[in-house]
């Protein structure tokens, strides 16, 4: 199974801030990689895919990049309503996974 | 608008059974691989399952195989997921979710709907 390992676990940042969390699959996943942001009892929103794809209607402050097993979410300016856990996700390989999590707070 | 609806939640015995569905609208049913995942309370997510469009072949979780089958019904626009043997620790919020048509990511996801096993 591809582990993935998403860094930090929780950071707390202030309006504006830009803010980065990682990703490290355990093997490469050819940029079959999507990231996801949820709200406290709320469905899971679909931002990015393919590693760096923006999906319709997500907001450009968001962005990701990294390639192979390395992978990076960028919030460029971080708002109140950024507030979320954010995970990875690989579909290269069954059984597909999900990184741990990032619990985004604001000062 | 695409909508995807679950229900079947609820509470259930350890060793009972309960059977999730998902109704979608807004799209082609019949042209989108589909996945079942689960939240477990205060956990991250875990994918359950996928079926497959057409061939309607299956892949599951280590976790759940064996105990939990998928299937779809293209004519009812519909998914289920049949759990059986259900344990303590498949207590989860079970959300459905739709596969791009060609890059194979989870674009749209339901709601979810919870499921309690405990005696």
């Amino acid at each position: 199974d591809v582990q993935m390992t998403q860094s930090p676990s929780s950071l707390s940042a202030s309006v504006g801030d830009r803010v980065t969390i990682t990703c490290r699959a355990s093997q490469g996943i050819n940029n079959y990689l999507s990231w996801i942001q949820q709200k406290p009892g709320k469905a899971p929103k679909f931002l990015i895919y393919a590693a760096d794809s923006l999906q319709g209607g997500v907001p450009s402050k968001f962005s990701g990049s990294g390639s192979g097993k390395d992978y990076t979410l960028t919030i460029s300016s971080l708002q109140p309503e950024d507030s979320a856990t954010y995970y990875c996700q690989q579909h290269d390989s069954y059984p597909l996974t999900f990184g741990g999590g990032t619990k985004v707070e604001i000062k | 608008e695409v909508q995807l609806v679950e229900s079947g939640g609820g509470l259930v015995q350890p060793g009972g059974s309960l059977r999730l569905s998902c109704a979608v609208s807004g799209f082609t049913f019949s042209d989108h691989y589909m996945d079942w995942v689960r939240q477990a309370p205060g956990k991250g997510l875990e994918w359950v399952g996928r079926i497959r469009n057409k061939a309607y072949t299956t892949e599951y979780a280590a976790s759940v195989k064996g105990r939990f089958t998928i299937s779809r019904d293209d004519s009812r626009n519909s998914l289920d997921l049949q759990m059986n043997s259900l344990k303590t620790d498949d207590t989860a919020v079970y959300f459905c979710a739709r596969r791009h048509t060609t890059m194979y990511y989870m674009d749209v996801w339901g709601k979810g709907t919870t499921v309690t096993v405990s005696s």
